[in-house]
């Protein structure tokens, strides 16, 4: 299975800031197709992950143009500027280049 | 409004079945792959597994492909996850999903408790 390692486990932040999530896999995410499957999550305390970066960089419908990915091969980082409260939780990376899809353990983001 | 509502949890003792049921409303369901992912408490997600439009190809995660069985009733938008032979480590909350490309929405998801 595809190992997907994100750093770092733990990320305190001051609203208004910026910070950077980084998502290693184990094997390049690049598709015989020519995309490339990694995908970013939200998940608020208490709420269900929500989609906010699909195939790298591409962000989801009334997703803010605050967060942005970008990446290739085996390295990828998702960016959040100007935090505002309501971005805070679980930031997990999704893999679905490769049988079967793995996540990463997340990344927690809270107020410093 | 894109939603799906899980239900079929509940506490379960080892060894015995549980089916959830996944019910999709807001688009037209058949159109549609959808998948399971569960997350243990305080752990990260797991994909479970996932099922096409017509059910002709259902994948699963290797080590649940003895347990857990994917299922789906168009005429109904309904999506069915069967667990059989629970354990303790399938103790989660278990949430179904859209796949359209990834999984882009999700439902609230439902707690299934294995303990005797």
């Amino acid at each position: 299975d595809i190992l997907m390692t994100q750093t770092p486990v733990s990320l305190p932040v001051s609203l208004g800031g910026q910070v950077s999530i980084s998502c290693r896999s184990s094997q390049s995410l690049l598709h015989s197709d020519g995309n490339t499957y990694l995908h970013w999550y939200l998940q608020k305390p208490g709420q269900s992950p929500q989609l906010l970066i699909y195939r790298v960089s591409n962000r989801f419908s009334g997703v803010p143009d605050r967060f942005s990915g970008s990446g290739s091969g085996t390295d990828f980082t998702l960016k959040i500027s100007r935090v505002e409260p309501e971005d805070l939780g679980v930031y997990s990376c999704l893999q679905s280049t490769h049988f079967p899809n793995t996540f990463g353990a997340g990344t927690k983001l809270e107020l410093k | 409004e894109v939603k799906l509502v899980e239900s079929g949890g509940g506490l379960v003792q080892p060894g015995r079945s549980l089916k959830l049921s996944c019910a999709a409303s807001g688009f037209s369901f058949n159109d549609y792959w959808m998948g399971w992912v569960r997350q243990a408490p305080g752990k990260g997600l797991e994909w479970i597994g996932e099922i096409n439009q017509d059910s002709s190809t259902i994948n699963y995660i290797p080590s649940l492909k003895d347990k857990f069985t994917i299922s789906r009733d168009n005429a109904q938008n309904t999506l069915y996850l069967q667990m059989s032979k629970l354990g303790c480590e399938d103790t989660a909350i278990y949430y179904c999903a859209r796949r359209y490309g990834t999984f882009d929405y999700w439902g609230q998801g439902v707690m299934v408790t294995v303990s005797s």
